[in-house]
């Protein structure tokens, strides 16, 4: 059975700082992993898929890497905003299926 | 571009009632999903549906059914409500290309 876990489950950082946010997944055999954003009291918004055969994907601010060999992706946000502050959820895709990680909750302070 | 739309936003159930959730895709995707998240706690999943006509359970189904009549609807079946299912519920869908994962809004169900 697939497990995803998040570390840290919370961080606070100051406005500006580039951080990095991880998620370990136990079953290396995934289609694509993909990174959430959730805001208090809303839906899932997608920031990053990246597919199995892929290394990275970069949006604008966020970069995702995948070693999908040792069952790791890490999400690197440049130059953190305030409004930067969410949830943020990874999930490798099994065949059909995705399994969440619990979260990361980031808190960047003005 | 409506994306995924669920029905109702919000909730309140008396223990043993029943209700139906809904969900609709206008983006042609094959697979759908429903998904609890208890608060502070990651998401679970309730059923699943690979095309019109079959589903299939996921980690936590007892308690609910679903059908999947179209590619557009999938409906998620509460029966007999219990406190335990207090909950938001998210349905989301992906198409067979890239499998990326689109979510509803979600739905804040209250069981009292």
């Amino acid at each position: 059975k697939q497990e995803v876990t998040q570390i840290p489950a919370a961080l606070s950082v100051p406005e500006g700082e580039n951080l990095v946010l991880n998620c370990s997944f136990t079953d290396s055999a995934i289609y694509n992993l993909q990174w959430f954003r959730q805001d208090p009291g809303k839906g899932l918004t997608s920031l990053l898929l990246i597919q199995s055969s892929q290394r990275e994907q970069t949006s604008g601010r966020l970069n995702a890497s995948l070693d999908k060999s040792s069952g790791r992706s890490t999400l690197y946000i440049a130059a953190s905003q305030p409004g930067d502050s969410a949830t943020y959820l990874c999930a490798p895709r099994e065949a059909q299926k995705l399994v969440f990680g619990q979260g990361t909750r980031l808190t960047i302070n003005p | 571009n409506a994306g995924v739309t669920q029905t109702p936003k919000f909730r309140i159930l008396k223990i043993g009632q029943s209700m139906t959730l809904q969900c609709t895709q206008d983006m042609n995707h094959n697979y759908m999903y429903w998904y609890r998240q208890d608060p502070g706690m990651g998401l679970k999943l309730i059923y699943y549906s690979v095309g019109a006509g079959i589903t299939d359970k996921g980690e936590v189904p007892n308690g609910y059914n679903v059908s999947r009549s179209t590619t557009e609807d999938f409906p998620l079946r509460l029966e007999l409500a219990a406190p335990s299912q207090t909950s938001v519920y998210f349905c989301a869908s992906s198409g067979l290309g890239s499998g990326e994962l689109f979510f509803g809004e979600g739905s804040r169900l209250t069981v009292l």
